[in-house]
């Protein structure tokens, strides 16, 4: 399996602080990698998929960029329904594989 | 607007099977799309654990593909996770979520069902 190694495991940040999330494949997936967001009542939504496309609905202030093995997800400017947990994922290879998440927390 | 929803016992005994279903409305499940389960451990690793396609083919993750069965019932527009001989380190949080093969994305969610596994 893919391993997907997702940095930093937690974060702080400020209100309209420019943050990013990184994940690095154990090897190449084409860009095959999508992002998603856990609310602390559980609830999973898509972000991202296929690297940096956006998923209906998402705004703008959510990006992600990548090639290779490394991959990122970048918020422009914090809102206070950014705080979650995030996830990215890949696709490139059976069976679909899950970084360990990112908690961002408001510092 | 679809929805998805899980449903079953929030706690099994080790040894035992884990059952549960994930309610569809808004989306009939053989229109399309291919139909997961994922499963969230405490410590918040998040592990795939297999679809149901809208023909009714299945695709499992090899770590469990002895112990897991998914399977619907397409006249209440549900799918089942199935998975036996539980142990302790099998409580998570499961979801279930529809999968878009052309995004490749799983872009819609249930809520989660947690389950715990004790004797």
């Amino acid at each position: 399996d893919i391993q997907m190694t997702q940095t930093p495991s937690s974060m702080p940040a400020s209100l309209g602080e420019r943050v990013t999330i990184s994940c690095r494949a154990s090897q190449g997936i084409s860009n095959y990698l999508n992002w998603y967001q856990q609310k602390p009542d559980g609830t999973i939504k898509p972000l991202i998929y296929y690297t940096s496309n956006l998923q209906s609905g998402v705004p703008s202030r959510f990006s992600g960029s990548g090639s290779g093995t490394d991959y990122s997800l970048t918020i422009s400017s914090l809102e206070p329904e950014d705080f979650a947990m995030y996830y990215c994922q890949q696709y490139d290879s059976s069976p679909p594989t899950f970084g360990a998440g990112t908690k961002l927390e408001l510092k | 607007e679809i929805q998805l929803q899980e449903s079953g016992p929030g706690l099994v005994k080790p040894s035992q099977s884990l059952s549960l279903t994930c309610s569809v409305t808004g989306y009939t499940i053989t229109s399309g799309y291919d139909w997961s389960w994922i499963r969230k451990f405490p410590g918040n690793k998040m592990e795939w654990m297999g679809y149901i396609s809208n023909s009714g083919s299945t695709n499992y993750n090899p770590s469990l593909k002895i112990r897991i069965s998914i399977t619907r019932d397409t006249s209440k527009n549900q799918f089942f996770l199935q998975l036996n001989s539980v142990t302790t380190e099998d409580t998570a949080t499961y979801y279930c979520a529809r999968f878009d093969y052309y995004s490749n994305i799983m872009d819609a969610w249930g809520q989660g069902a947690s389950v715990t596994v004790s004797s």
